[in-house]
């Protein structure tokens, strides 16, 4: 079966930096995606990631190793409008989404 | 901005009663989803178009849900008749078509169902 992981819930200090982890085992891949989901809202897209490596984008960060099966959200410089669900969702070989079940992030100051 | 467009925003109906929501997407986006999320989970697949074409329909309740997407733009999905456990938000999304692998999937409002 097709599986993503990622922790329940992670608590983190204003102004400091998180890692949020994702594993995945899918039938192939096509491409890893990051979204944010404040309380009670819509997801709204953070990053893509196909290749290995590292993609930057201001505060946010997402690293991909597909040997591993493995990507993590950074997150620098926290603030309190951080504290939201992240998602991490897989897209396999049938260009299907595979979603996890999200990171739940608590920023405390 | 370009969003898509989900209503109502909320709806209270009881149980074996009827219920649709409606989805306008972002023009252009031939690939549509809706998806239901139940609190502290992450969204389920419910029903996957491309263009008005059904590609996914594995995860949809087929005796009480149907969804259709006639023209290949907006869609619609109902339930009859709701049962309490059908309780969720509900999830509109749509991405520019289904092979391009690099186009994330835009989400709209949602659709918070209760069911009393």
């Amino acid at each position: 079966g097709q599986n993503i992981d990622q922790p329940t819930e992670m608590t983190a200090t204003e102004g400091a930096i998180v890692q949020i982890n994702c594993t995945y085992q899918t039938s192939g891949f096509n491409g890893l995606f990051w979204y944010q989901q404040h309380a009670g809202e819509a997801p709204t897209f953070l990053s893509y990631n196909v290749l290995d490596g590292l993609e930057e984008k201001g505060r946010f960060s997402s690293f991909l190793s597909r040997s591993k099966g493995y990507s993590y959200l950074l997150l620098k410089e926290l603030q309190m409008k951080d504290s939201a669900s992240y998602l991490c969702a897989v897209r396999d070989s049938n260009y299907q989404l595979i979603w996890g079940a999200g990171t739940k992030l608590i920023i405390k100051p | 901005e370009a969003e898509v467009a989900q209503s109502p925003r909320y709806k209270i109906t009881e149980k074996s009663q009827a219920v649709a929501f409606w989805c306008d997407p972002i023009s252009g986006h031939a690939t549509l989803y809706w998806y239901r999320q139940i609190l502290g989970q992450g969204p389920e697949l419910l029903v996957q178009f491309q263009d008005e074409s059904v590609v996914d329909d594995s995860q949809l309740p087929k005796d009480r849900f149907s969804a259709e997407r006639l023209k290949g733009v907006d869609s619609t999905l109902k339930i009859q008749p709701a049962e309490l456990g059908d309780s969720a938000m509900y999830l509109c999304a749509s991405s520019l078509a289904l092979w391009d692998s690099n186009t994330e999937a835009f989400f709209g409002q949602g659709t918070r169902l209760t069911v009393v």
